[in-house]
């Protein structure tokens, strides 16, 4: 079975500061890797994709991607109490199929 | 421009009816998925398609059965519920990269 592991948190950060989100997968062949955001009661909404190794950078969001380690971090730059909310890691392999971590819930303190 | 459509929005079954998620996208992808979402699990991938005419099972299949009547439209049908199937469901659908979600069918069993 594959698996998206994630630390469910809660994370608290402090307003402004930077908030760091993890994740590992078991899938060695995965091919794309995702970070949502998902708020009480809404859909999840798409914050980063990456699909190779390094850093991806879009306004205050950072993704990270490891396949050597099998890794895939976030990182928020000065955090604001509006990024409070339930981040989801999600994995796509060849055959499309998507699945995700069960999420790390933020708190960003004000 | 809609994206994806999910009917109903809310639903309350009796412990062994039976009823069908409706989901439509707009957006000429090929691949939809089904999620279940409970309390700190995540979303949890039930059935996906990766193309008109293919079904394949996700994480939690038991218990569901899904068609996939055309590219537009994937349905996920509950032959005879149960309270454990109560949980809010997603429907998704991806084109090569993110998957864009529906808002959600939040499903009691009684």
């Amino acid at each position: 079975q594959k698996e998206v592991e994630q630390n469910s948190g809660p994370l608290s950060v402090p307003e402004g500061a930077i908030a760091s989100l993890n994740c590992t997968y078991s899938d060695r062949v995965s091919q794309s890797f995702f970070w949502y955001r998902q708020y009480s009661g809404k859909s999840p909404e798409l914050i980063m994709s990456i699909y190779s190794n390094g850093d991806k950078e879009d306004g205050r969001f950072t993704a990270q991607l490891n396949k050597a380690s099998q890794y895939v971090s976030l990182l928020i730059r000065d955090s604001q109490p509006s990024d409070s909310a339930t981040y989801l890691c999600a994995v796509k392999d060849r055959d499309d199929k998507i699945i995700f971590g069960k999420g790390t819930r933020l708190h960003i303190l004000p | 421009n809609a994206g994806v459509t999910q009917t109903p929005k809310f639903q309350v079954l009796k412990t062994g009816q039976s009823m069908t998620l409706q989901c439509a996208q707009d957006m000429n992808h090929n691949s939809m998925y089904w999620y279940r979402q409970d309390p700190g699990m995540g979303l949890r991938l039930i059935y996906y398609s990766a193309s008109e005419g293919t079904t394949d099972k996700g994480e939690v299949p038991n218990g569901y059965n899904v068609s996939r009547l055309n590219k537009r439209e994937f349905s996920l049908r509950l032959e005879s519920a149960a309270p454990s199937q109560t949980s809010v469901y997603f429907c998704a659908s991806s084109e090569i990269t993110e998957a864009f979600f529906g808002q959600g069918t939040r499903l009691t069993v009684v």
